[in-house]
C-alpha cells in the first residue's frame, strides 16, 4: 500500500518563475492538505482540499493556489516565486469520515524542497 | 493567537535515559493534540494523538504523552531511549473535528549519546 507520494523530490527555481509541486494521496484517502516547512521551523498549513474544492486556507497569498483532481490526487502551484519561498513543501492526506470522528489519521509525505535563487 | 510553544531547541540524551519534550498550546478550545517525529529527509510520522478521554496516550515506538488540561500542556515522554530515536520532534494542535488547518510548534531536536 502506497503512502503519500510527491513530486520532484527536488527542485530550483529563480526570483519570479512559477512551480507547480504534486501529492498523491494514500491509497482510499480523499483529503489533501499541503504545509510550507522553512528551514529549522515547523509546518505551516497552506491549505486544503476535499471533494475537488479548497475547504481550508492557512495566512498565504493567492501566489499560492492549489488543485485536487476527480482521482484526490492534487497540486500546488506558487506564482511570482520570492527567495522566501524557499521551503519543504509537505503534502498530507486523509479520510474524511475518519477525521471527522476523530479517528483515522493524517499521513505525510517526505516533501519536495524548493530553493529559490 | 493560536499557538504552540516547544521551550527545548534541542535535547540531548544518553542512550538508555529517559526523556521529556516539553509541549504548550494556546487554543480557544480544547484542540486535538499530536505528537509527529521526522527523521532527516524525511516526512512527518505520527507518534501519538489525544482526542479525548483519558489523558495519558501511548504511542508508537514506546512513546507516551500526557495532556494537563489546566496546564495547557500536553508533554512527550519515553522511559528509556534508542539511539534510533534521535530525530525533530512536533508538537501539533488542530480543532476538533477533522485533521484541518494543524498548528506546529518549532520542534525539539533530538540527538542520543551513546
Amino acid at each position: 500500500d502506497a503512502g503519500v507520494t510527491q513530486s520532484p523530490t527536488h527542485l530550483i527555481k529563480t526570483r519570479g518563475q512559477q512551480v507547480t509541486l504534486r501529492c498523491s494521496p494514500k491509497s482510499g484517502h480523499d483529503t489533501v492538505s499541503w504545509y510550507q516547512q522553512a528551514l529549522g521551523q515547523g509546518p505551516q498549513f497552506i491549505f486544503q482540499y476535499y471533494e475537488e474544492e479548497e475547504r481550508q486556507r492557512g495566512n498565504f497569498p493567492d501566489r499560492f493556489s492549489g488543485h485536487q483532481f476527480p482521482n484526490y490526487s492534487s497540486e500546488l502551484n506558487v506564482n511570482a516565486l520570492l527567495l522566501g519561498d524557499s521551503a519543504l513543501y509537505l503534502c498530507a492526506s486523509s479520510l474524511a469520515r475518519l477525521a471527522g470522528v476523530g479517528t483515522g489519521e493524517l499521513f505525510f509525505g517526505e516533501g519536495s524542497r524548493l530553493t529559490v535563487l | 493567537a493560536q499557538s504552540v510553544t516547544q521551550p527545548d531547541i534541542h535535547i540531548t540524551v544518553s542512550e538508555g535515559a529517559s526523556l521529556e519534550l516539553r509541549c504548550n498550546y494556546s487554543y480557544g478550545a480544547t484542540p486535538y493534540l499530536f505528537w509527529y517525529v521526522q527523521s532527516p529527509g524525511q516526512g512527518l510520522q505520527l507518534l501519538l494523538k489525544y482526542f479525548s478521554g483519558d489523558t495519558l496516550v501511548q504511542g508508537i515506538k514506546g512513546f507516551e504523552a500526557e495532556f494537563k488540561r489546566s496546564q495547557s500542556s500536553f508533554n512527550l515522554r519515553k522511559p528509556s531511549v534508542h539511539w534510533s530515536d534521535a530525530a525533530e520532534y512536533f508538537c501539533a494542535v488542530g480543532p476538533r473535528g477533522g485533521y484541518n488547518k494543524l498548528i506546529f510548534g518549532a520542534g525539539t531536536r533530538l540527538a542520543v549519546h551513546p
